[in-house]
């Protein structure tokens, strides 16, 4: 069964630190992987989205990478601010699926000031 | 420009009730998706489209109903509500397969069953 673990759950730390945030998934087959945004009681947000061809995207202070023969995905935030905190969460979609996504159950990040 | 508008944010509904939850996306995506979230179970596939007359069951399928008569509007259709189905929903739409594209997602809309 395809599967979507995200280690920790959650995680604080002090404004101005550099972060990363681990995703990892089984079966090396994948389309693409996204990384998304949850604020508490609403929708989420895509942040980054990388093809399976691709190693990395960057998005002003965020930065994804895709290592697929490991089952592995990095999300770099650095600088980090208090406006960061929120739920990430990591979806796979893979090859066949019919463009379904599966999803990690996501860390809770926490920047204290 | 709207995006995905769920509609309603919230509902209370008592157990064999039914309901419908609407959801429309103004950006001519061909597929459209409902998906579930419930505290340590993360986000589960219900019902996808990948277009207008086009349906398929996800991963949580049952007791859940879907149609797709136009390209903008999916709704969610609760059968016979009950307590299992408390949760908040989430309707997301993408140019073609998720997979494929960005996948943007509607504010969600929260359902309490008795």
């Amino acid at each position: 069964k395809q599967e979507v673990t995200q280690i920790p759950a959650a995680l604080s730390v002090p404004e101005g630190e550099n972060l990363v945030l681990n995703c990892s998934f089984t079966d090396s087959a994948i389309y693409n992987l996204q990384w998304f945004r949850q604020d508490p009681g609403k929708g989420l947000t895509s942040l980054l989205l990388i093809q399976s061809s691709q190693r990395e995207q960057t998005s002003g202070r965020l930065n994804a990478s895709l290592d697929k023969s490991s089952g592995r995905s990095t999300l770099y935030i650095a600088a980090s601010q208090p406006g960061d905190s929120a739920t990430y969460l990591c979806a796979v979609g893979w090859e066949g699926s019919q463009g379904n996504l599966i999803f990690g159950k996501g860390t809770k990040l926490s920047v204290k000031p | 420009n709207a995006g995905v508008t769920q509609t309603p944010k919230f509902q209370v509904l008592k157990t064999g009730q039914s309901m419908t939850l609407q959801c429309a996306q103004d950006m001519n995506h061909e597929y459209m998706s409902w998906y579930r979230q419930d505290p340590g179970m993360g986000l589960r596939l219900i019902h996808y489209s990948v277009g207008a007359g086009i349906t398929d069951q996800g991963e949580v399928p049952n007791g859940y109903n879907v149609s797709r008569s136009t390209t903008e509007d999916f709704p969610l259709r609760l059968l016979s509500a009950a307590p299992s189905q408390t949760s908040v929903y989430f309707c997301a739409s993408s140019v073609q397969g998720a997979g494929a594209n960005v996948l943007t997602f509607g504010a969600g809309s929260r359902l309490t069953v008795l």
